[in-house]
């Protein structure tokens, strides 16, 4: 596609419910990272994928949250039972180019994940 | 560790206006690059520039122009007569080559442009 795509555009979980948000990336990207972007801050960052390797997954919170993009295209993070401190939005950004070579990052529009 | 730091949580401006952002980076790499992103109230972060710690060379592209100061550690960003379309909420982020690629980002300013 044109840009990068996400969804759905809004979750609202019950706390304890898993959720699945999806990304899919402008077609050939190489990269694809996940950030998560609380309310009135910045973008976190969560974990990187270059193709279908998961190359770091420093930033992710806790052993709930998953993230996989098994034929290096497309990519799911997953939330196991959701608590309030995961209401935020996550944002997918992809790149053509691989790790050690930077240049833009192509932002989707997020995710807002609200757990109540 | 990498850091930045924009100290402006919000700004409110007439239009027509100039604006600066102030952005302040720490970094113990030597080859690091600096961005600024803007998200209006859709959410989506819009690239506006990239820099390389290479190149001090200030920019401008239209009404937009950025101040790179290696010396302080500074990559502000300004806006000449600021415009209502201008306002959203502005990152700066910080990336190195050994650090996976990833982005550092600001806390983010918050530009208000009344007309």
């Amino acid at each position: 596609g044109a840009g990068v795509s996400q969804s759905p555009r809004y979750k609202v979980a019950k706390r304890g419910q898993d959720v699945a948000l999806r990304c899919d990336p402008i077609s050939g990207h190489v990269s694809l990272f996940w950030y998560q972007q609380a309310l009135g801050q910045g973008p976190e960052f969560l974990t990187y994928f270059q193709n279908e390797a998961q190359l770091d997954k420093s930033g992710l919170p806790s052993d709930r949250f998953f993230a996989e993009r098994p034929e290096g295209s497309v990519s799911t993070l997953k939330i196991q039972r959701t608590q309030q401190e995961d209401s935020a939005v996550y944002l997918c950004a992809s790149s053509s180019h691989g790790q050690g070579r930077i240049y833009g990052y192509t932002f989707g529009s997020g995710t807002r994940l609200t757990v109540v | 560790a990498q850091k930045v730091t924009q100290a402006q949580t919000e700004i409110s401006v007439v239009e027509k206006e100039d604006v600066t952002l102030d952005c302040v980076y720490e970094t113990r790499d030597t080859t690091y690059y600096l961005f600024w992103y803007k998200q209006p109230p859709s959410g989506e972060l819009v690239f506006l520039i990239r820099r390389n710690s290479f190149d001090e060379q200030n920019e401008i592209s239209g009404r937009y122009s950025w101040n790179f100061q290696k010396s302080t550690s500074s990559f502000n960003f300004t806006i000449t007569a600021s415009q209502v379309v201008d306002s959203a909420v502005y990152f700066c982020a910080l990336a190195f080559t050994g650090g996976g690629n990833k982005l550092t980002f600001g806390t983010g300013t918050q530009l208000k442009v009344e007309l």
